[in-house]
């Protein structure tokens, strides 16, 4: 198999607080980790790359001070919303590819956060 | 520029109708991929295709990838509401480093009972 979880999958939060999503591969390990945002009807838009370990790698646009990832081990990454606004209200999916030799991606249910 | 264009975006039809979805760039991928997503939940793998001219089925779903390896199309046969939900097709071109995958845009399914 080849799931991958998140917690929490909803959270709602004031303004100015932080929240932390957890991402994890519960039959495999992953050395490779990714967390998307994805708004209503929309495709995904990815945010970083994560690699256990090392730094995440962030795209053009993300702020890596607001959105904090963390790949701590095979089995886990984290991303941290600091400091949250409505702006940042979206529902975000992570994904943790399996096997280094193929492009696939297995993805998480997704959190939707509310920032009030 | 949008790498992997995906069509339709929307498409509304009645259940028993049959359907193709469309995914092409002008660039090569070594392989690509197909997920479905239903409301509130994450895409969930449907077919992986890596050969150029390789055809899938999974049951009425049928998955081709193009000779060149440049396009891919989803047909489902007698389409049912259960087949309700976000298409989305996903690859890494060749000419790209690293994992990171390349998503179309998606195609918005509703199947009307």
């Amino acid at each position: 198999g080849a799931v991958v979880s998140q917690h929490p999958s909803w959270v709602i939060c004031k303004s100015g607080t932080s929240v932390k999503i957890e991402c994890r591969s519960l039959d495999f390990q992953a050395t490779t980790m990714f967390w998307y945002r994805q708004f209503p009807k929309q495709s995904l838009m990815l945010m970083a790359t994560s690699n256990e370990g090392s730094k995440a790698t962030y795209e053009q646009g993300v702020e890596k001070d607001k959105f904090l990832i963390n790949h701590a081990s095979l089995t886990l990454s984290t991303l941290t919303v600091t400091s949250a606004h409505p702006e940042d209200s979206s529902f975000y999916i992570c994904s943790a590819q399996k096997d280094q030799g193929t492009d696939t991606q297995y993805f998480g249910p997704g959190t939707r956060l509310t920032v009030l | 520029t949008q790498l992997l264009e995906q069509s339709p975006q929307f498409l509304s039809i009645q259940e028993g109708e049959n359907l193709t979805v469309y995914c092409n760039s002008s660039s090569v991928f070594s392989s690509l991929q197909w997920y479905r997503q239903e409301p509130g939940e994450g895409p969930v793998l449907l077919v992986t295709v890596v050969t150029g001219g390789e055809v899938k089925k999974l049951k009425r779903l049928t998955f081709q990838f193009g000779d060149a390896r440049k396009d891919s199309s989803l047909h489902i046969t007698a389409a049912q509401p259960g087949d309700t939900g976000l298409y989305l097709c996903a690859g890494r071109p060749l000419e790209t480093s690293g994992s990171r995958l390349t998503f179309g845009e998606g195609t918005q399914l509703t199947v009307n009972p």
